[in-house]
């Protein structure tokens, strides 16, 4: 039982360029979320999916897309980085209960 | 709307010497509050909960945590401080109705000094 894992661990992008961070996770959960942190700042939501086949927008949702591609998985994409999108990004799934399961996070760089 | 004050951004305590940590929050529904922990270079682990039971929360490692509506607060506590405990803590609020979404407080960043 691996819980929630997260790839990749660390990633650095040009300015411009795309990519896709992914989230598994292997608790059944119906609920998958994903979040930055950022300095002094906590973590703050960008999306989320109460259930497979559904996605809303979180807090900060600007310049992000996500899939949820089964209740599994559930990806997010940078489409066009962008500087201010360096970040620690923590993907986390939640049982019936309040209480969520982060992943270990995916550290990117935006140059 | 919720929100969460984690009143010292950093706390300072020797080995073997009591922890409090401090969170004040704001919630316009019955809330659930959670204390986060966050060891360097990890993701974050669930220390305790409370959801409208018990209003004093035992959790892992020796820590707990007392709910006071009247003073809006949720402060975190340890008897006596190990190394292992130094680490950034979350204090997280979750409203009870509808679908919950969680709201972080800033952090506070216990150091342990032998």
């Amino acid at each position: 039982n691996a819980g929630v894992t997260q790839t990749p661990k660390f990633q650095v992008l040009k300015t411009g360029q795309s990519m896709t961070l992914q989230c598994a996770q292997d608790m059944n959960h119906n609920s998958m979320y994903w979040y930055r942190q950022d300095p002094g700042m906590g973590l703050r939501l960008i999306y989320y999916s109460a259930s497979e086949g559904t996605t809303d927008k979180g807090e900060v949702p600007n310049g992000y897309n996500v899939s949820r591609l089964n209740k599994r998985e559930f990806s997010l994409r940078l489409e066009s980085a962008a500087p201010s999108q360096t970040s620690v990004y923590f993907c986390a799934s939640r049982l019936a209960t309040n209480e969520q399961f982060f992943g270990p996070g995916t550290r990117l760089t935006v140059l | 709307a919720q929100s969460v004050t984690q009143l010292d951004s950093h706390v300072s305590v020797s080995e073997g010497t009591p922890v409090l940590l401090r969170c004040n929050y704001s919630s316009s529904y019955s809330p659930s509050l959670f204390w986060y922990v966050q060891h360097p270079n990890k993701g974050l682990q669930l220390l305790l909960k409370y959801t409208s039971a018990a209003t004093l929360v035992k959790g892992i490692n020796g820590f707990e945590a007392e709910f006071k509506k009247s003073e809006t607060s949720f402060h975190l506590t340890k008897p006596s401080a190990h190394m292992s405990d130094a680490a950034e803590y979350f204090c997280v609020v979750s409203q009870n109705t509808g679908f919950q979404k969680l709201v972080f407080g800033t952090g506070t960043r216990l150091l342990v000094s032998p």
